[in-house]
């Protein structure tokens, strides 16, 4: 069936250097992508989200990054933090659901 | 409140007992969706309501699993005769619409494990 998946389990990363967390998609109809930080102990907080009729989006020291062509959605992370380290997930809007990948863990080292 | 808030934050179950778990949504939303979250994994879709509709249900696992909306605000995760495979975070979510481009924002997650 239709799945969001990412590329990657764990990334590790210096503190300081930029992050990029890669994800797949292959429901070609999705038109909303979402990536969302999940700390251990919470819930999923939201980063950014974009719309399939754009291919870039910036918020505060991330960008996300679509790629219809082939499919793939992209999170990178500017000058990456401790507080960075977390779980991150992207997530595929339908019409009433969201669906979730497995998440990739991303560890900031110092 | 400010946030999702659900409750209890964590629950202790014997195999068999039935549980309920509750969440308040953000005021004002209307999309309202429960997910199960096992550990290590990323979240599942169980439910989804529009007010006290529920729209979909597609992703309850059993007819064990029951969720309601009554009112429109407030809802109720139910699972009856639990079993070990259902621990698991429980998240509820909400958001303004279920339109395309309404932030949905998540709550703690109620934490179900069964013994």
């Amino acid at each position: 069936g239709e799945s969001v998946g990412l590329h990657l389990p764990t990334l590790s990363v210096q503190e300081g250097d930029n992050s990029i967390i890669n994800c797949a998609y292959s429901n070609s109809a999705s038109d909303y992508f979402i990536w969302y930080k999940q700390e251990s102990g919470k819930g999923p907080q939201f980063i950014i989200d974009i719309r399939s009729n754009m291919d870039k989006r910036q918020g505060q020291r991330v960008t996300v990054l679509l790629n219809k062509t082939v499919k793939h959605l992209s999170l990178q992370i500017a000058a990456t933090q401790p507080g960075d380290s977390a779980v991150y997930f992207c997530a595929e809007k339908g019409a009433m659901d969201m669906r979730f990948g497995a998440g990739t863990r991303l560890t900031v080292k110092p | 409140g400010a946030g999702v808030s659900q409750s209890p934050r964590y629950k202790v179950a014997k195999r068999g007992q039935d549980v309920a778990l509750r969440c308040d949504p953000i005021s004002g939303h209307v999309s309202l969706f429960w997910y199960q979250q096992a550990l290590g994994q990323g979240p599942e879709f169980l439910t989804y309501f529009q007010n006290e509709a529920q729209l979909d249900k597609s992703g309850l696992p059993s007819d064990r699993f029951f969720a309601e909306r009554p009112e429109g605000s407030v809802s109720t995760l139910k699972i009856q005769r639990t079993q070990q495979e259902d621990s698991a975070v429980y998240l509820c979510a909400s958001s303004l619409q279920g339109a395309i481009g309404n932030t949905i924002y998540f709550g703690e997650g109620s934490w179900l494990t069964v013994v």
